[in-house]
């Protein structure tokens, strides 16, 4: 079935560097796209989406870009920081069912001191 | 702290028994969502309710079922238990259906022995 994968299942980088996750999703049908991160022991905690109108769209040090014609999106977090080490997910909602949210195997990002 | 709960924080029993877990979601908010999250699943959306009616089914077994009351709270009830229902399992909760941000809580570990 269509799933939604990522490329790199673990990144280190260091400290005050830009990070980068990548992520692929197949179905083209998907117009809803969420990244999460989940700390270790906590529950995934929502960082920021965008809708398939949209081709980039900025948080706070986070960046999200959506290629739709290569059906890949990324994360992208500035000035990357030790609070920032966890397991990122991308994950998309399909368009026939609004409610329902198909998660990626995620991404450890380990952050050197 | 997202303001979900949920109890037990941790759960140990035998194959073939039953268990129930709860959600508390954030106050105010309609929506409650089942994820299961293991080694070789990664996290999977299991059921939503939406002001205490089934909203949206994912990759839930039949073995498993699930509630809202009418004070909003949810219970997941997984019966005939085997080892490989062993995973974390959170609840999360939005404001309203649809895709609204989905905030989750802390998670019930259930080990199966």
């Amino acid at each position: 079935g269509e799933s939604v994968g990522l490329h790199l299942p673990t990144l280190s980088v260091q400290e005050g560097d830009n990070s980068i996750i990548n992520c692929a999703y197949s179905n083209s049908a998907s117009d809803y796209f969420i990244w999460y991160k989940q700390e270790s022991g906590k529950g995934p905690q929502f960082i920021i989406d965008i809708r398939s109108n949209m081709d980039k769209r900025q948080g706070q040090r986070v960046t999200v870009l959506l290629n739709k014609t290569v059906k890949h999106l990324s994360l992208q977090i500035a000035a990357t920081q030790p609070g920032d080490s966890a397991v990122y997910f991308c994950a998309e909602n399909e368009v026939t069912s609004y409610d329902k949210v198909i998660f990626g195997p995620g991404t450890s990002l380990s952050v050197i001191p | 702290d997202s303001g979900v709960t949920q109890t037990p924080k941790h759960l140990i029993t035998a194959t073939g028994q039953r268990v129930t877990l709860r959600c508390s979601p954030r106050s105010g908010d309609l929506s409650v969502y089942w994820y299961q999250q293991s080694l070789d699943q990664g996290l999977q959306f299991l059921i939503q309710y939406y002001n205490g009616e089934e909203r949206a089914k994912g990759n839930i077994l039949e073995r498993f079922s699930a509630q809202q009351f009418p004070d909003l709270h949810s219970e997941l009830n997984l019966s005939s238990l085997e080892l490989g229902d062993s995973a974390l399992y959170f609840c999360a909760s939005s404001a309203l259906a649809g895709r609204d941000t989905q905030y989750f809580g802390p998670g019930t570990r259930l080990t199966v022995l």
